[in-house]
């Protein structure tokens, strides 16, 4: 099955520690990105990359890191210096310039600070 | 920084009828535009691309898309109790970011 799996669903993090989100797609797509929704909200974007190796802040990076080294994989740390990450996280990824550009959705991982 | 813009909401419409949705976008460069539904607590799922001036049909639904006025809107025809969900619109642009509107709550009246 093609799509985009984020893993885990929900996840549970202590004050002070960071966190990494996994987002994987066999999509073959270029371009991934990663949001954040809180209650209520739309989606801000954190981070995206457009091609390997390569990726750009989105409006609300600070506190977040993410890299790019398969084509495949795009994950998203959340660090201690992230004041309030309690969100709703979705992975997304698109064809990317030239080609359909939709952008497809992982189910979200749900991360909470306890 | 690049804006889109929805009216959050909630709107109300009878079951059976017209409900249209609408948003405008800051950026005259984007290049692609979406509408994307999202049911309480699941991830967003694409309903519409539109890249051209003009309608584009799907079924029960139609996008249209005014690039002079910055416009873009989905109107969803028969409107079901199953199409009660929050409506995001979506704007690519040039770079491939993907800027989303905070989303309209519609509710569909039985």
């Amino acid at each position: 099955d093609g799509g985009i799996t984020q893993s885990p669903k929900y996840l549970f993090r202590k004050e002070g520690q960071n966190v990494t989100l996994s987002c994987e797609q066999n999509l073959n797509h270029d371009a991934m990105y990663w949001y954040r929704q809180d209650p209520g909200q739309g989606l801000r974007l954190i981070y995206y990359s457009q091609i390997v190796n390569d990726f750009q802040k989105g409006d609300i990076a600070e506190g977040y890191s993410v890299s790019r080294e398969k084509k495949e994989s795009f994950p998203l740390t959340v660090t201690s210096a992230q004041k309030n990450p309690t969100a709703f996280y979705l992975c997304a990824s698109s064809m990317g310039q030239g080609g359909n550009t939709e952008a497809f959705f992982g189910q979200g991982t749900r991360l909470t600070v306890v | 920084q690049k804006e889109v813009e929805q009216n959050s909401g909630p709107l109300s419409v009878p079951e059976g009828a017209i409900a249209s949705l609408n948003c405008t976008y800051s950026d005259r460069g984007s290049q692609s535009f979406f509408w994307y539904r999202q049911y309480s607590g699941k991830s967003p799922e694409l309903i519409m691309s539109i890249y051209s001036n003009g309608d584009k049909e799907d079924g029960r639904f139609t996008a249209q898309l005014n690039k002079a006025s910055q416009y873009v809107s989905l109107l969803i025809r028969d409107s079901q109790p199953s199409d009660s969900a929050t409506y995001l619109c979506a704007v690519k642009d040039r770079d491939d970011k993907i800027i989303f509107g905070k989303g309209t709550r519609l509710h569909i009246l039985p």
